[in-house]
């Protein structure tokens, strides 16, 4: 059973960075099969999808985001990471890490149980 | 960007009715469209993608269909566990849009 887990600072004050990584157990990431996603839903509204990236490092980020947006990935600990920076208030959301299948139709199967990311001083 | 609309934005229903919840695409996005539902404080369960095939292991109540860019998840019988908000999502191109949810309340 794949199970996915994301972990970082809960707190991030503004203007700075929030970095999350997402931890893969019972799959690998350096499977050709999927992508590994980041997408995050502010309280009270609906789910946005950030980007998502490859084992081989090639990622899409959504183009409003683009310019903060950076992710990695970690085929040797099965993790991909997050960081997004510059952030302020709007960016205060539940972040989730998800499991893309990488062919027609392109759904995330698997999720992570997110983390609260609160941008605050 | 793809928008994703879904209406109804919430609905209350009893134990066994059958839910319908439509959601329109802003443009042709053929059967790239998946479903998810989500309970509070949990993340989303993928229920149905290409628009009408289930996804292992989700009870035969729940299906899919589609008619041009418009799209619909149906609940035949709804059961207690099945209180949850519902979201639609596109694959058909980046940036991958959802709708903003249909939440479904008991009565």
């Amino acid at each position: 059973q794949v199970q996915l887990q994301e972990s970082g600072p809960g707190l991030v004050k503004p203007s700075e960075t929030l970095s999350l990584t997402c931890t893969v157990s019972g799959g690998s990431v350096s499977s050709g099969s999927y992508y590994w996603a980041w997408i995050r839903q502010p309280p009270g509204k609906g789910l946005e999808w950030i980007g998502y990236i490859y084992y081989s490092g090639s990622t899409n980020y959504k183009s409003s985001l683009k310019s903060r947006v950076i992710m990695s990935i970690d085929t040797s600990k099965n993790q991909f990471s997050l960081k997004l920076s510059s952030v302020t208030a709007a960016d205060t959301a539940v972040y989730y890490c998800a499991r893309v299948i990488n062919s027609w139709p392109y759904y995330f199967d698997y999720w992570g149980q997110g983390t609260l990311a609160t941008v605050s001083s | 960007d793809i928008q994703m609309t879904q209406s109804p934005s919430s609905l209350s229903a009893s134990v066994g009715d059958r839910v319908t919840i439509t959601c329109r695409a802003s443009q042709s996005i053929s059967s790239y469209l998946n479903w998810y539902q989500q309970k509070p404080g949990k993340a989303p369960k993928l229920l149905i993608y290409a628009a009408s095939s289930l996804q292992s292991g989700v009870p035969s109540r729940f299906s899919g269909s589609a008619s041009g860019t418009d799209f619909t998840l149906t609940i035949s019988s709804l059961q207690p566990e099945d209180f949850a908000t519902y979201s639609c999502q596109q694959s058909y191109s980046t940036p991958w849009t959802f709708g903003q949810g249909t939440k479904v309340e008991i009565k």
